[in-house]
């Protein structure tokens, strides 16, 4: 069974720094990998998706992530967050069966 | 362009009363999943449906009933409501499981005094 880990409860970050979240998973073959953004009292919207190909991939608001094989990972980056950014991010895996495995979550609080 | 509905927003139960959330999406998609969701712990998958008429057991079944009698719909139901049962619930839909990503709604707040 796959299972994913975000290593980073919390997350504090300056308005224009640069970001990243951490998102390791384990899964015996090429997982389906994804990061969803939650914002304070809504649900949970799709950033971007790894399916195969392009290990660099682009999401929506900026985001990208990069899956590396090697060391089973696929952080999300941001160059430059905005206050609105401010959010708990999940990193989900799939296995191409009916079941989508999340992280526990990373809080991203941004100051000004 | 609604995509995933959840009703009600929010409830405050009782113990023991029982109630019924339901889920409705408008894309036409094949799976529907009801989550949960508890601090710290991510998203806990408790029952799914690959089609209209089924329903299959998650990771945390216990203490809760679906249905699917329409393939727009996904009712999730607390019999016996218990205070282990405060969380917040989410559905979500996707065309296929896997490899296409799952499209949620904003939630339901249950607490369970």
């Amino acid at each position: 069974a796959q299972s994913v880990t975000q290593p980073d409860i919390h997350i504090t970050v300056s308005e224009g720094a640069s970001l990243e979240l951490r998102c390791n998973y384990s899964y015996g073959a090429t997982p389906y990998l994804f990061w969803y953004v939650q914002s304070p009292g809504q649900g949970l919207q799709l950033l971007l998706k790894y399916f195969s190909g392009d290990t660099l991939v682009q999401g929506i608001k900026g985001f990208e992530a990069e899956f590396k094989r090697s060391q089973s990972s696929f952080n999300l980056r941001k160059p430059s967050v905005h206050w609105s950014d401010a959010a708990e991010y999940f990193c989900a895996v799939g296995a191409g069966d009916y079941k989508l495995s999340f992280g526990a979550g990373t809080t991203v609080t941004v100051r000004a | 362009n609604a995509g995933v509905t959840q009703t009600p927003k929010f409830r405050v139960l009782k113990t023991g009363q029982s109630m019924t959330l339901l889920c409705a999406q408008d894309m036409n998609h094949e799976y529907m999943y009801w989550y949960r969701q508890d601090p710290g712990m991510g998203l806990r998958l408790i029952h799914y449906s690959v089609g209209e008429g089924t329903t299959a057991k998650g990771e945390v079944p216990d203490g809760y009933n679906v249905s699917r009698l329409k393939k727009q719909n996904f009712l999730l139901g607390l019999e016996s409501a218990a205070p282990s049962q405060t969380s917040v619930y989410f559905c979500a839909s996707s065309l296929v499981a896997g490899n296409q990503p799952q499209h949620f709604g904003d939630g339901t707040r249950l607490s369970i005094l």
